[in-house]
């Protein structure tokens, strides 16, 4: 099973609101990955997750706060975000850490998650 | 960091057709993936190919790491091939970076 979940499919918020993405995968891999993707622009890397702690934080606003609470599951809360935070947010995972092996291993990617902030 | 390019940006072809879609890379890498992004946004693995060649179907896909660059050959193109064609690479320390992609309309 290759398979990473993300939900919600959609989100639409105002810019006072707390929302949270939720990402799952249940390979057994130690490294997870939130993406921003914009309209007709490839996916650029937020933040990365190895064995739980934070490793990989692309200088994102605080707005965005990431979580991982366990190895199967990790979080994305939104608040206080700005129309141009609209996107579509990936969630991805690979075996191990890009700062071990994990740079020559394959990354899996969920569905996304369409955000639309008003 | 590493800079992909991709060409062509955008591609139309006749359903039947076949096609190469070209990925080059400033500097080598240690991890190279071809994706394929569905309308609905979903990213598909095509290929994990740091080097040589690899065939899926009518999919296939030859690195040349020493020279930097990768190539997709799409053979007797469907309409269900349309989307965008990603490349990214990662080596050791840096992050996953994807190329701009490529923009593919198959016709019918």
């Amino acid at each position: 099973d290759t398979e990473v979940t993300q939900t919600p499919k959609h989100l639409v918020m105002g810019m006072t609101n707390k929302k949270s993405l939720k990402c799952e995968q249940h390979m057994g891999h130690r490294a997870m990955y939130w993406y921003k993707q914009k309209a007709k622009k490839p996916p650029e890397l937020m933040f990365v997750y190895s064995y739980e702690k934070l490793s990989i934080n692309e200088s994102v606003p605080s707005r965005f706060s990431p979580e991982c609470p366990n190895s199967s599951l990790l979080n994305l809360h939104l608040h206080a975000l700005q129309p141009e935070d609209s996107a579509l947010y990936l969630c991805a995972s690979s075996q191990s850490s890009p700062r071990t092996s994990g740079y020559q291993e394959t990354q899996y990617f969920g569905p996304g998650t369409r955000l639309l902030v008003l | 960091g590493i800079q992909v390019e991709q060409s062509p940006p955008d591609l139309i072809l006749q359903e039947g057709a076949n096609s190469t879609l070209r990925c080059n890379f400033s500097d080598s890498v240690n991890n190279l993936q071809w994706f394929h992004q569905n309308p609905w946004g979903q990213l598909i693995n095509l290929f994990y190919i740091p080097s040589g060649t690899k065939q899926n179907g009518r999919l296939s896909a030859t690195t040349v790491a020493t020279e930097r660059y990768s190539l997709l050959y799409i053979s007797s193109s469907q309409t269900t091939d349309s989307g965008v064609y990603f490349c990214a690479g990662m080596s050791y320390g840096q992050n996953f970076v994807f190329g701009p992609g490529t923009r593919l309309s198959v016709l019918p």
